[in-house]
């Protein structure tokens, strides 16, 4: 049972070049969420998907797109890389409303762009 | 808009006991979490409370006061382990989206 995994681990980007980070999870979770979190600050939801079929923006989700390819799976694009977007990216999933709202968190992707 | 406060750093001696406060304002809240964040890691969950009172798991506490938008972390016993930055977070909505505060750097000395 690994959880949630992420990959890559670490990636460095040029301004203007795309990637997309993959997330996965075997937990069986119906909900799972994209965030950054710059140097020294909390956690901010990019996008969220509550359950398969399904996605929606955070806080900041400018410059990313999501997929959800089946329930075990989401994506993160970054079309068009900017320096602004440096950051760690975590993945997290849920079991869903009437569990325990405990999110789990993968290990995160540590992306500079130069 | 939903915000939350928490203070940036608290330092506490090993066998001590330590709370960590969180303020917040949200439309809709569902509850307050707390994680733990260990330098490089990624974050844990300590604890989440929908209803007002204290719940406590060993070592860790936490208080919730609705009426308030308030709530603290309480952590028993040090240990240097618990060197970490804590994380109060809110959920609005059943859908489990989390807004979390900036974060409390705590430092446990010998």
């Amino acid at each position: 049972n690994a959880g949630v995994t992420q990959t890559p681990k670490f990636q460095v980007l040029k301004t203007g070049q795309s990637m997309t980070l993959q997330c996965a999870q075997d937990m069986n979770h119906n909900s799972m969420y994209w965030y950054r979190q710059d140097p020294g600050m909390g956690l901010r939801l990019i996008y969220y998907s509550a359950s398969e079929g399904t996605t929606d923006k955070g806080e900041v989700p400018n410059g990313y797109n999501v997929s959800r390819l089946n329930k075990r799976e989401f994506s993160l694009r970054l079309e068009s890389a900017a320096p602004s977007q440096t950051s760690v990216y975590f993945c997290a999933s849920w079991l869903g409303h009437g569990a325990s709202y405990e999110q789990y968190f993968g290990p995160g992707t540590r992306l500079t762009v130069t | 808009g939903q915000s939350l406060e928490q203070p940036s750093e608290v330092t506490a001696v090993e066998g001590a006991i330590v709370q960590i406060n969180c303020t917040y304002q949200t439309s809709g809240f569902y509850g307050l979490s707390w994680y733990q964040q260990h330098d490089g890691g990624a974050p844990t969950f300590l604890s989440y409370n929908a209803l007002d009172g204290l719940e406590e798991t060993g070592r860790f506490s936490s208080f919730l006061s609705r009426s308030d938008s308030y709530g603290y972390l309480l952590l028993q016993e040090l240990q240097m382990k618990d060197s970490a930055s804590y994380f109060c977070a809110v959920s609005s909505g059943n859908t489990g989206k989390l807004i979390f505060g900036q974060g409390t750097t705590l430092q446990v000395k010998p």
